[in-house]
């Protein structure tokens, strides 16, 4: 089992341009969540998916746009890059939301430069 | 204020003794609460994770959690240069709306053992 992986690794972009980030999972898990990480301050929830055919916003959600476009993927895209994303991603899925003390498994992330 | 604040790092200690790392959390209702941690360049992995007051102890590692203080800690015995990383506190919101089920991590703190 591959877990959770998340394409392209790396990326850089020019303010205005867009991009997509792919993340899929192959653990039959139900829930993927969408993360940034910057300096200092710990991960921070983009978008997240509880079941497929739902999404919703995290803390951060302006500027982003998702979709789940099956149960094993989640795809996180910028329509207008702007400096202010520069960030590492994070994708994550966990076996279901809510009260139970589930783990989340998170990929590789992608490190994304906007000049 | 922050939903979940971690002692501000780095937090240096010698090889073979106790590193401790503490997490205060705001949302009284929470009821799991994980630590993760993150090697520098890579994706945060579980170590823990804790639902009930007291201790909770695997191997090495050993959560701690005080509901009526609000805080929940993770102490590492006999600490090894290999644990240097960043450590992750995660706390999952059993509040109403659209804050339920969903994580919310602290800024981390940076932890390293010197030989």
């Amino acid at each position: 089992n591959a877990g959770v992986t998340q394409t392209p690794k790396f990326q850089v972009l020019k303010t205005g341009q867009s991009m997509t980030l792919q993340c899929a999972q192959d653990m039959n898990h139900n829930s993927m969540y969408w993360y940034r990480q910057d300096p200092g301050m710990g991960l921070r929830l983009i978008y997240y998916s509880a079941s497929e055919g739902t999404t919703d916003k995290g803390e951060v959600p302006n500027g982003y746009n998702v979709s789940r476009l099956n149960k094993r993927e989640f795809s996180l895209r910028l329509e207008s890059a702007a400096p202010s994303q520069t960030s590492v991603y994070f994708c994550a899925s966990e076996r279901a939301s809510g009260k139970l003390a589930n783990e989340q498994f998170f990929g590789p992330g992608t490190r994304l430069t906007v000049l | 204020q922050k939903e979940v604040e971690q002692n501000s790092g780095p937090l240096s200690v010698p090889e073979g003794a106790i590193a401790s790392l503490n997490c205060t959390y705001s949302d009284r209702g929470s009821q799991s609460f994980f630590w993760y941690r993150q090697y520098s360049g890579k994706s945060p992995e579980l170590i823990m994770f804790i639902y009930s007051n007291g201790d909770k102890e695997d191997g090495r590692f050993t959560a701690q959690l005080n509901k009526a203080s609000q805080y929940v800690s993770l102490l590492i015995r006999d600490s090894q240069p290999s644990d240097s990383a960043t450590y992750l506190c995660a706390v999952k919101s059993e509040g109403g709306g659209t804050s339920y089920g969903k994580l919310t991590f602290g800024q981390g703190t940076i932890l390293t053992v010197h030989p």
